[in-house]
């Protein structure tokens, strides 16, 4: 049992590049999330999901796009990369009446 | 959007004393969570509380629900050097916000030994 599994674990991108996070869990999670996490502010919502083929915003959505086909997945897409989002980004999922939930190991992404 | 305010933001204790933290909250939440983050790792939940005044214990940890449902705190008894790393609360309201972690700033915790 992985758990929840986020590719890659390092990435360096330069401005304006696009790229896309991912995150996979095989524990038939409903819900999943996006976290970051930036010194001194704890870990913010990105965006999350409740479901296949539902999405909502969190605190901080604005340069992410996300979509969820499957229930095992739930990629984050950064359109066009800005220093701003350099950050270290969390996957997380977690099961109906399960309230605490399960993260991911993280990647860490500098935009250069 | 809702604020939770965490502290202390670090402490640096001697091997053997216990720890407090605790969070506040400017609005009402219905479950309370408590998770440790290790370096380079993600967050790992200790204890969840779900009613208001519920005092809820996990080895040398203890977390308590506050009657207000604005706060919590955690406490760690006798404390060892694997006790290192950063605590964090969260909270979750009900209804929509089902699903949505609000989280505090974080704890940074250093035990000397």
């Amino acid at each position: 049992n992985a758990g929840v599994t986020q590719t890659p674990k390092f990435q360096v991108l330069k401005t304006g590049q696009s790229m896309t996070l991912q995150c996979a869990q095989d524990m038939n999670h409903e819900y999943m999330s996006w976290y970051r996490q930036d010194p001194g502010m704890g870990l913010r919502l990105i965006h999350y999901s409740v479901g296949a083929g539902i999405t909502d915003q969190g605190e901080v959505p604005n340069g992410y796009n996300v979509s969820r086909s499957t229930t095992e997945d739930f990629p984050l897409r950064l359109l066009s990369a800005a220093p701003s989002q350099t950050s270290v980004y969390f996957c997380a999922s977690h099961a109906t009446g399960d309230y605490g939930y399960t993260f991911g190991s993280g990647t860490r992404l500098t935009v250069v | 959007g809702q604020q939770l305010n965490q502290s202390p933001q670090s402490m640096f204790i001697q091997e053997g004393e216990d720890v407090s933290m605790n969070c506040t909250s400017s609005s009402i939440f219905n479950t309370w969570l408590w998770y440790k983050q290790d370096p380079g790792e993600g967050p790992v939940l200790l204890i969840a509380l779900y009613k208001a005044g519920e005092l809820t214990s996990n080895g040398r940890l203890t977390a308590q629900f506050g009657i207000t449902r604005k706060d919590s705190f955690l406490n760690i008894s006798a404390s060892i050097p694997s006790d290192v790393g950063i605590y964090f609360c969260a909270g979750r309201a009900g209804g929509t916000s089902y699903g949505k972690l609000t989280f505090g700033q974080g704890t940074i915790l250093t035990v000397h030994p």
